[in-house]
């Protein structure tokens, strides 16, 4: 596609359930990274990839959080037993993998835990 | 990654040059700037990179003075659709690199 994609735009999901989100980068990007983003503040990493392999998952808040790029294209970011203070807008973004390369961003999921 | 300090908002009127400047005083010899421009409801997207003196596109310029400690986003003659946060990065920016994000700068345009 064009663009990175991500899906679904809107989740609307009760405390305790499990979620997957889904980033579909562009073709092609080697890299491919996750981002979380509350209202007012800037995108705060999660994790990245560099083709399959998770390279830092440093910003994964706990062990509910992870995620995964098993054939080096499409990602999910799965998040278990989900808690309200999860909801925000979670970002995709890719590159192409070389030095100082610009990211492109997806719309964003927006994720909303009642 | 070296801390920034933005502006948290600014307002123009259509028509004005807006510049924000983002002050870095702990830039490393080996970092970057860069800024990115994040419309509501979108993601954030890259406007310009710069490493030292000034740097134009098709829609900002970037000055960077010689001691690199801060730099100023320039963009010419603004218009409603420019209305966005603004975010100052700074980094090495290899390739693999998490982006650092502040909170930005909030610019409104005025009609």
């Amino acid at each position: 596609g064009a663009g990175v994609s991500q899906s679904p735009r809107y989740k609307v999901t009760k405390r305790g359930q499990d979620v997957a989100l889904r980033c579909d980068p562009i073709s092609g990007h080697v890299s491919l990274y996750w981002y979380r983003q509350a209202l007012g503040q800037g995108p705060e990493f999660l994790t990245y990839f560099n083709y399959e392999a998770q390279q830092d998952k440093s910003g994964l808040p706990n062990d509910r959080f992870s995620a995964e790029r098993p054939e080096g294209s499409i990602s999910t970011l799965t998040i278990q037993r989900t808690e309200q203070r999860d909801s925000a807008m979670y970002r995709c973004a890719s590159s192409q993998g070389q030095r100082s390369e610009t990211q492109y961003f997806g719309p964003g999921t927006r994720l909303l835990v009642l | 990654l070296a801390k920034t300090t933005q502006p948290i908002s600014m307002d123009s009127y259509e028509g004005q040059e807006v510049n924000i400047t983002c002050s870095h005083n702990n830039i490393a010899t080996n970092d970057y700037i860069t800024w990115y421009q994040q419309f509501p409801s979108q993601g954030p997207r890259f406007i310009i990179q710069g490493y030292k003196t000034k740097v134009t596109n098709e829609v900002a310029s970037l000055f960077i003075p010689a001691d690199r400690k801060s730099s100023t986003l320039s963009l010419p003659r603004v218009s409603l659709s420019d209305t966005a946060v603004y975010y100052c990065l700074v980094g090495e920016f290899r390739g693999n690199t998490p982006l650092v994000f502040g909170k930005g700068t909030r610019l409104s345009v005025i009609a």
